[in-house]
């Protein structure tokens, strides 16, 4: 079957601007991550939804970022007012009901803002 | 302070050789550990798991160790092939609920 999925791969964006970076899990994952990899940096976990609870925000580096789970299954992380630190590959992870199974990872979108 | 390393430097080795990779932390106290590839341009690919109860878990050409006195876990591939280079990552199972990730060691296998 098809793994988790993201879009768009790449993204250029202007300071200032809101993106919104997508992230198709596989099907009947109930566990849905999002992090944050830096140039030469380990894996900076950023939220966390199962199933219907509320999400774990606390990875968040700011109110800028914001994420959401539509259906229990796409799930898109949006940052406004995007600042050049925000440049970094945003990697989407999905995984079985227990959240201690294996993640799945998707390929990651590279965001650079200019 | 809670930290999670790996050896920052590049691991460079002869093919047919055995790859060590390192992993330490501090301040955690882990449920368990895994082990992760990945490529460039590409997200972290699982590997191995490994319990605080177990001491050495293998699959196939790799080896993992866990020493939870230690605090420190070994990421062995034996008979090393070009097609192993890639960068490793570990991570652990904090017990906030999160997987924490080292940063990675780039290994390099020359033919």
């Amino acid at each position: 079957g098809a793994g988790v999925s993201q879009s768009p791969s790449n993204k250029v964006t202007e300071k200032g601007k809101d993106v919104e970076l997508r992230c198709d899990p596989i099907s009947g994952h109930t566990a849905l991550y999002w992090y944050r990899q830096s140039l030469g940096q380990g894996l900076e976990f950023l939220i966390y939804f199962q199933g219907n609870s509320a999400p774990d925000k606390s990875g968040l580096p700011s109110d800028r970022f914001s994420a959401e789970r539509t259906g229990g299954s796409v799930s898109t992380l949006t940052i406004q007012r995007t600042q050049q630190e925000d440049s970094a590959v945003y990697l989407c992870a999905s995984s079985r009901a227990n959240k201690q199974e294996t993640q799945y990872f998707g390929p990651g979108t590279r965001l650079l803002v200019l | 302070s809670q930290k999670i390393e790996q050896n920052s430097e590049a691991l460079n080795i002869q093919e047919g050789k055995t790859a060590t990779l390192t992993c330490n932390y501090t301040n955690y106290s882990p449920a368990y550990l895994q082990w992760y590839r990945q490529d460039p341009g590409r997200g972290p690919v699982f590997l191995l798991l490994i319990r605080e109860n177990e001491k050495e878990k293998r699959k196939e050409r790799l080896k993992v160790t866990f020493d939870t006195t230690l605090k420190q876990s070994l990421f062995h591939i034996t008979a090393s092939q070009p097609a192993d280079s890639a960068t490793y990552l570990c991570a652990l199972w904090n017990q906030g609920g999160k997987l924490i990730f080292g940063q990675g060691t780039e290994l390099s296998v020359k033919p």
